[in-house]
């Protein structure tokens, strides 16, 4: 069964903190991607990573940071946490070639920065 | 800007009955059409997909319509089950640059099963 796993599912952190949230995925998939979810909002994409050490900027990167080192594992970085970034982080993953335009979600990591 | 909105947020019905989800996009260059279920506690679930070459494409209790001409795209649900409670979401999807497809998610409706 397809998975993608984030490293926790609440998460509770002061103005200021680095914040790491970790994804991994067991598909082998090529894509990588983290959004973020609010009320009324939908998803809005953060970055996406199309191979190991690659990246692209999504539609709202300002304040974010990734890393992908590995083709399963794929990090998004808070520098230095504010509360305007209290929000549900959800990971999704996707591969190449039939199919490749559906997406696997991850459960989600709900942020809380105070 | 490119943009996938929804008409309405929140949708009520009761068990038994048929639901429409509707969504507008804005992209015409948009390869494919997906609607993903979220139920609460849970990431996006894939449902059903319509390439922008057809108007119909059925599933398991579910239809999707798309119509290029207005830019609107509605999931159908027949027979509604208070497991189908959950907010839904459509994604455009277009082909990046590097050869993978780049999802445009709208804002999300809520369907509300009362039984």
């Amino acid at each position: 069964d397809v998975k993608v796993t984030q490293s926790s599912r609440y998460l509770v952190k002061r103005t200021g903190e680095k914040v790491f949230l970790e994804c991994v995925q067991d598909m082998d998939h090529e894509n990588m991607f983290w959004y973020r979810q609010d009320p009324g909002l939908g998803l809005r994409l953060i970055y996406f990573s199309y191979d190991v050490k690659m990246k692209e900027k999504g539609d709202i990167p300002e304040g974010y940071s990734v890393s992908r080192e590995k083709k399963e594992r794929f990090s998004l970085i808070l520098e230095s946490a504010s509360t305007n970034q209290t929000s549900m982080y959800l990971c999704a993953s996707s591969g190449l070639g039939q199919g490749a335009y559906e997406q696997y979600f991850g459960p989600g990591t709900r942020l809380t920065v105070t | 800007g490119e943009s996938v909105g929804l008409h309405l947020p929140t949708l009520s019905v009761q068990e038994g009955d048929n639901s429409i989800i509707n969504c507008a996009y804005s992209n015409s260059a948009s390869d494919y059409f997906i609607w993903y279920k979220q139920e609460s506690g849970k990431g996006p679930q894939f449902i059903i997909d319509i390439r922008s070459n057809m108007d119909k494409r059925q599933g398991q209790r579910v239809t999707v319509l798309l119509n290029k001409t207005v830019k609107h795209l509605s999931l159908q649900i027949a027979a509604t089950q208070p497991g189908d409670s959950a907010v839904y979401f459509c994604a455009e999807n277009h082909i990046w640059a590097g050869g993978s497809y780049i999802p445009t998610f709208g804002r999300g409706t809520s369907l509300i099963v009362h039984p």
